[in-house]
């Protein structure tokens, strides 16, 4: 969620497996999400964004689903690589908002 | 060139040391940002510099000072820092300010003793 934290949730898959990590906003006038990927010793790498408008975008093995109705939107990674290894944000923004505010983060382990 | 640098990529400094992150871009990006993170944390914004003029500054203190020298180039100015300061300092540059497709780069660790 957007609450932040004091320990990180993780998700573990198997290589190969579809992974699924979800995000639950509370600004019900949230219009514009944005998902990134940090990966250790790295900054934060844009993945893909969806408008309020839209259920549902794809990208490259990625797909984003959100759900006004329970504030909730998910990033489904298909085929889970080691590559794919990461913390993943969300970030929920407000029409108008100027600035980027990063969810919690949650930290998908790819075993082998 | 879709590449964000920084240097130093580590840093360790004394409290009564001034010392400066660097960061640059040449992508053409107009709006330029500091972020601070925290070990298991996300990001948090600390300032914004958008066509090289300090658009938001979100209440840090003084002892980081922001500058801006010309589009490709953003500096950020630290003295009499804090044990609790030590973090990673991110770098990002976006197309212009409302873009929320930034770019980062790999961060400076900061460490003060």
């Amino acid at each position: 969620g957007e609450s932040v934290g004091l320990h990180l949730p993780t998700l573990s898959v198997q290589e190969g497996d579809n992974s699924i990590i979800n995000c639950a906003y509370s600004n019900s006038a949230s219009d514009y999400f944005i998902w990134y990927k940090q990966e250790s010793g790295k900054g934060p790498q844009f993945i893909i964004d969806i408008r309020s408008n839209m259920d549902k975008r794809q990208g490259q093995r990625v797909t984003v689903l959100l759900n006004k109705t329970v504030k909730h939107l998910s990033l489904q990674i298909a085929a889970t690589q080691p590559g794919d290894s990461a913390v993943y944000f969300c970030a929920p923004i407000t029409g108008g908002g100027n600035k980027l505010t990063f969810g919690t983060g949650t930290q998908l382990k790819v075993e082998l | 060139d879709t590449e964000v640098t920084q240097t130093p990529k580590h840093l360790v400094m004394g409290m009564t040391n001034k010392k400066s992150l660097k960061c640059e871009q040449h992508m053409g990006h107009r709006a330029m940002y500091w972020y601070k993170q925290k070990a298991k944390k996300p990001p948090e914004l600390m300032f914004v510099y958008s066509y090289e003029k300090l658009s938001i500054n979100e209440s840090v203190p003084s002892r980081f000072s922001p500058e801006c020298p010309n589009s490709s180039l953003l500096n950020l100015h630290l003295h009499a820092l804090q044990p609790e300061d030590s973090a990673l300092y991110l770098c990002a540059s976006s197309q212009d300010r409302g873009r929320f497709e930034q770019y980062f780069g790999p961060g400076t660790r900061l460490t003060v003793t």
